[in-house]
């Protein structure tokens, strides 16, 4: 059983426009909730956080929205570049439990120029 | 700065063969962990280390045993090697400290179990 799920393998957008990526969790105990993006034969880097007392944290043209009450994350990408085509991993944490994340399976991004 | 180094980065082994995967880090984190990353999977805990001299299980352990050199280097061995632990390994580490979970990951070893 999947507590970290992510639900479309794959999203392709057009260069300029939106992305958002989707995370669903079923542990409602998780402290906090990260995105890690990954090129290929690269190890994946940490991108954007929330903690779960919040519900939007901003970074540039990223940011993760949380819906606790639908146990919920989105990652926004705007606007999107060529280069932010990767696979996206999103990661929940529970602090009392160290920092051992529970991945999803990842959503590979494509943005079409 | 280097980061997270791992090493090989690619080894292709027959079944029932051994090998240990190589992991160092020069951040100075006390905690350092081993994923592996399947299709469809995401990436799953094989074992992690909270501090120099510890080291415990994480989701799938089985087939697999670490050591935790000294504070710099994390290793992970495996004594038999089965085709289904054809994969790609990650290391990783992180301050303790930092609960939001943040880990600094190395390149990754591909491995193919035959």
């Amino acid at each position: 059983d999947q507590q970290v799920k992510q639900n479309s393998p794959s999203l392709s957008v057009q260069e300029g426009r939106i992305s958002i990526l989707n995370c669903d969790y079923t542990n409602s105990m998780f402290d906090y909730f990260l995105w890690y993006k990954k090129y290929p034969a690269e190890g994946p880097t940490f991108l954007i956080s929330i903690s779960s007392i919040k519900d939007k944290n901003e970074d540039g043209r990223f940011t993760v929205f949380l819906n606790k009450s639908a146990k919920h994350l989105s990652l926004h990408i705007v606007p999107s570049q060529p280069g932010d085509s990767a696979v996206y991993f999103c990661a929940a944490n529970r602090v009392e439990y160290g920092n051992k994340l529970v991945f999803g399976a990842g959503t590979i991004l494509r943005v079409k120029s | 700065n280097a980061g997270v180094t791992q090493t090989p980065k690619f080894q292709v082994l027959k079944t029932g063969q051994s090998m240990t995967l190589q992991c160092a880090q020069d951040m100075n984190h006390n905690s350092m962990y081993w994923y592996r990353q399947d299709p469809g999977m995401g990436l799953r805990l094989i074992y992690y280390s909270a501090s120099e001299g510890t080291t415990d299980k994480g989701e799938v352990p089985n087939g697999y045993n670490v050591s935790r050199l000294n504070k710099r280097e994390f290793s992970l061995r495996l004594e038999s090697a089965a085709p289904s632990q054809t994969s790609v390994y990650f290391c990783a580490s992180s301050e303790l400290q930092a609960n939001t979970g943040e880990l600094f990951f190395g390149e990754g070893s591909r491995l193919t179990v035959l």
